[in-house]
């Protein structure tokens, strides 16, 4: 099942915070996030594991809900290099499959 | 981090004719790799699962015939798209597992194809 994300579109000025959301219908084995620039591929943001776990690196963050079915990536003090199209992704412990949520599109103005 | 190659990195081709596609792991191997196809607009979809030394995984609704994928090494995976039409036009991209027990996947640059 594809996750499902929250807002579907972000328009933020320089400086402000941004919280994207992603719910799935049952149980994930891991959140990975990714940041897509047009025409360019996803970049690889942070994947979380365990249910409680919490991650971050300089300002983006991502929680992973303790029954491991929803996700939240937090940015904050948004730079213009923030913009892009945001994903969350449902990993498989077996396959190692990736299902992309629909994306969040986010939009930083000077 | 890890690296992770596609050539060519556009194609345009007239309906009808085959485009072959390569995604190369260039710093580590790769057992797995996935092909992944991108409309304008919409997200990443999962086309299917490439394992080397086997045959390929496809997801449901990707005809296996159309979408040839061959995983011939440990750094190398072919997607060939035959007998292309436009509708086929899109954004391809690959990614594999580094192996570096964090399940994390690189993506390559992607391939953007173009059907006349």
């Amino acid at each position: 099942q594809q996750p499902v994300q929250s807002p579907q579109a972000v328009i933020l000025r320089e400086g402000e915070d941004a919280v994207i959301n992603c719910s799935s219908s049952k149980a994930l084995y891991s959140v990975h996030w990714y940041r897509q620039k047009h025409g360019e591929a996803p970049v690889f943001l942070m994947i979380l594991l365990k249910g409680g776990e919490q991650k971050g690196h300089e300002k983006i963050s991502a929680s992973f809900n303790e029954k491991k079915q929803q996700s939240s990536l937090y940015l904050t003090a948004s730079q213009l290099s923030y913009s892009g199209t945001y994903f969350c992704v449902a990993g498989s412990s077996n396959t190692g499959k990736l299902i992309f949520g629909q994306g969040t599109t986010l939009q930083v103005k000077p | 981090g890890a690296v992770v190659s596609q050539h060519p990195s556009w194609v345009i081709c007239k309906s009808g004719t085959s485009v072959k596609i390569e995604c190369r792991s260039l710093d580590f191997q790769a057992t797995t790799m996935f092909w992944y196809r991108q409309f304008p607009k919409q997200s990443l979809m999962l086309m299917a699962t490439s394992n080397e030394g086997s045959k390929a995984t496809y997801e449901q609704g990707v005809e296996k015939d159309k979408f040839l994928i061959n995983h011939a090494s440990l750094t190398l995976s072919t997607l060939t798209v035959t007998s292309a039409h436009p509708e086929d036009s899109s954004f391809y991209i690959c990614s594999a597992n580094s192996g570096s027990g964090a399940d994390t996947q690189y993506f390559g640059p992607g391939t953007r194809l173009t059907v006349l």
